[in-house]
């Protein structure tokens, strides 16, 4: 059972570029969420999805675009990277209301 | 809307003394509460979680926690600490408005445990 899966690890960016962070569970979750890590502030809600075809904005989504085309996949798309967007990004997934999260293990951008 | 307050940045302790990390939370609804840890360059593992039921809460590796609604509190608690428990825990309140699908993440609240 892999639970929640994120590709790539690292990943550095020029400004401008952009690229498609990917996120797959195989425990066929409804709930899958983006955050993104900055120190000192904790983890910030980008996107979430409650299931296939439904997505909606967090906190921070300026910048990013999902999209939850089957329950296991929840890509997220940096359309223009900028420097303010280097951060640790995890993918969550949840059964749904009162449910535990799982994340994944991050991916590390840092835009140049 | 809800919001978290982990009240220390930093906390260190010795090996084999208590641990107390502290944490305030805010929620219009009856929020469910957990707490995760982080260690370095890894991803969060869920430690524990309140919904409800009994408010203290036991979780992994010795840890518990006491959801306390007239403080507002959910503070983490471990009887002795281990070399291991060095990381970073977040606490986390999820109100159960729209499905509950919101986590809103507190600071975070490094703990070092020295020798």
């Amino acid at each position: 059972n892999a639970g929640v899966t994120q590709t790539p690890k690292f990943q550095v960016l020029k400004t401008g570029q952009s690229m498609t962070l990917q996120c797959a569970q195989d425990m066929n979750h409804e709930y899958m969420s983006w955050y993104r890590q900055d120190p000192g502030m904790g983890l910030r809600l980008i996107h979430y999805s409650v299931g296939a075809g439904i997505t909606d904005q967090g906190e921070v989504p300026n910048g990013y675009n999902v999209s939850r085309s089957t329950t296991e996949d929840f890509p997220l798309r940096l359309l223009s990277a900028a420097p303010s967007q280097t951060s640790v990004y995890f993918c969550a997934s949840s059964y749904g209301t009162g449910a535990g999260w799982f994340f994944g293990q991050g991916t590390r951008l840092t835009v140049v | 809307a809800q919001s978290v307050t982990q009240l220390d940045s930093h906390v260190s302790v010795s090996e084999g003394t208590p641990v107390l990390l502290r944490c305030n939370y805010s929620s219009s609804y009856s929020p469910s509460l957990f707490w995760y840890v982080q260690h370095p360059n890894k991803g969060l593992q869920l430690l524990l979680k309140y919904t409800s039921a009994a408010t203290l809460v036991k979780g992994i590796n010795g840890f518990e926690a006491e959801f306390k609604k007239s403080e507002t509190s959910f503070h983490l608690t471990k009887p002795s600490a281990h070399m291991s428990d060095a990381a970073e825990y977040f606490c986390v309140v999820s109100d159960r408005t729209g499905g509950g699908n919101k986590l809103t993440f507190g600071t975070g609240t490094q703990l070092k445990v020295e020798l």
